[in-house]
């Protein structure tokens, strides 16, 4: 899978929008880019995935530049609930799922 | 409730004792997983099963030795460990191993403490 680069830590206030970004540079033209996140003391769960076009679900939302060279995890009002590692990830036409360091977010009451 | 459960949640273990660990998904899918999680390192792809035939082992010790009787169960054999090998280990499955569009579903993973 290419690499991705996300930043080590962000910080948000509970209600507040959250902005994950990932840098994905050499990014193949077939590679979706997936996100998942890992809760303390959990396993990393399924967040979203998207291609090109920018994509919505319950979770959150994913906006991905039109050159696909970076994208956006938008969680619209973190809740203390979203507080975990976000990892960014892109897949190519095999099963090796590589997880980087990730973004860990902190949610503030 | 992920639909992918792992037994035992926490295992302490001596460097000679013999354990397993246990996985079964509930999902339907044809593809499992072993990860390893050591602390401040990323996750690592231990095994992949596709249709119970193992179709990966990324240079894992013998020490664990995999098994997937069926397509809904995957078990870690555990021998002779060592302390470095304590760590979160994670099951995980997916419809198959193909696919950009696939999505990977965890276990809560095992904690494993060698002493």
């Amino acid at each position: 899978d290419a690499k991705t680069t996300q930043p080590n830590s962000m910080e948000s206030n509970e209600e507040e929008p959250v902005h994950l970004p990932c840098n994905h540079s050499t990014i193949s033209g077939t590679d979706y880019i997936h996100w998942y996140r890992q809760l303390p003391s959990q396993g990393p769960e399924y967040v979203i995935h998207g291609l090109t076009s920018n994509v919505n679900n319950r979770m959150a939302s994913l906006a991905i530049a039109e050159d696909r060279k970076s994208s956006t995890l938008i969680l619209h009002r973190a809740t203390l609930r979203d507080a975990a590692v976000y990892y960014c990830i892109l897949r190519s036409n095999d099963y090796k799922l590589s997880f980087g360091a990730g973004t860990t977010v902190t949610v503030r009451a | 409730e992920t639909g992918v459960t792992q037994t035992p949640r926490h295992l302490v273990m001596g460097m000679t004792n013999k354990k397993s660990l246990k996985c079964e998904q509930h999902l339907g899918h044809n593809a499992m997983y072993w990860y390893k999680q050591s602390a401040k390192k990323p996750l690592e792809l231990m095994f992949v099963y596709n249709f119970k035939e193992q179709t990966e082992n990324n240079s894992v010790p013998s020490r664990f030795s995999p098994e997937c009787p069926n397509s809904s169960h995957l078990f870690l054999h555990l021998h002779t460990l060592q302390p470095e090998d304590s760590a979160l280990y994670l099951c995980a499955s997916s419809q198959d191993v193909g696919g950009r569009r696939n999505t990977i579903y965890f276990g809560e993973g095992s904690w494993l403490t060698v002493v």
